[in-house]
């Protein structure tokens, strides 16, 4: 599985979007991108996942450039629950390794 | 949709004594499930990977005799940290993967905290 790299913690204004970076430069082209959020003491959420396409649910967008070596995941009106810390990750078949994370933290 | 759960979600046991902690899929039948640990401000760390009617695939450096797995059915999957010490101290979260289209993705319980004192 392709190594992952992300920023140690970000800010956001409650309401504002929250844009998540993700470096993944060696991913091959089999591997999708996963994100998951662990708030505190929980288990990790499922937010989304993508091949090479943009794709959007309920809870995130999530942009992958072209070359597919980096992701954006998109919180569009961030809310004092979306404090969490967020993994990326890169998956061929099932398994999957985190990395790090990038802590956010959504401010009043 | 995509449910796991695990229980129990806290224990705190004496040094040398065995805890079982078990993994189900609510909902759906699992491919595959996962077992990670979680040390306090660190990541997750996959212990082993276990499917169905077939012994688990442990990462390097976990015991496979002390953490032992066994995985029933396609939607049971349990851990037992044997001879448990103090250092055995974490949150274990399990993950169970659900094949859609072309690819698995894992869901997660809530954890398990575990005490050994």
């Amino acid at each position: 599985d392709a190594k992952t790299t992300q920023p140690p913690s970000m800010d956001c204004a409650e309401g504002r979007a929250a844009n998540l970076p993700c470096n993944h430069s060696t991913i091959s082209g089999n591997e999708y991108v996963y994100w998951y959020r662990q708030i505190h003491s929980q288990g990790p959420q499922y937010i989304i996942h993508g091949l090479k396409n943009n794709e959007t649910n309920e809870m995130a967008s999530l942009i992958i450039t072209e070359d597919r070596k980096s992701s954006t995941l998109i919180l569009p009106h961030a809310t004092l629950r979306d404090t969490a810390v967020y993994y990326c990750s890169t998956t061929s078949g099932s398994r999957l390794t985190f990395g790090e994370g990038t802590q956010l933290t959504v401010n009043p | 949709g995509a449910v796991v759960s695990q229980h129990p979600s806290r224990v705190i046991c004496k040094s040398g004594t065995s805890v079982k902690i078990e993994c189900r899929s609510l909902d759906f039948q699992a491919t595959t499930m996962f077992w990670y640990r979680q040390f306090p401000k660190q990541s997750l760390m996959l212990m082993a990977t276990s499917n169905e009617g077939s012994k688990a695939t442990y990462e390097q450096g976990v015991e496979k005799d002390k953490f032992l797995i066994n995985h029933a059915s396609l939607t049971l999957s349990t851990l037992t940290v044997t001879s448990a010490h103090p250092e055995d101290s974490s949150f274990y979260i399990c993950s169970a993967s659900l094949l859609d289209s072309t690819v698995e993705t894992q869901y997660f319980g809530p954890g398990t905290r575990l005490l050994v004192l």
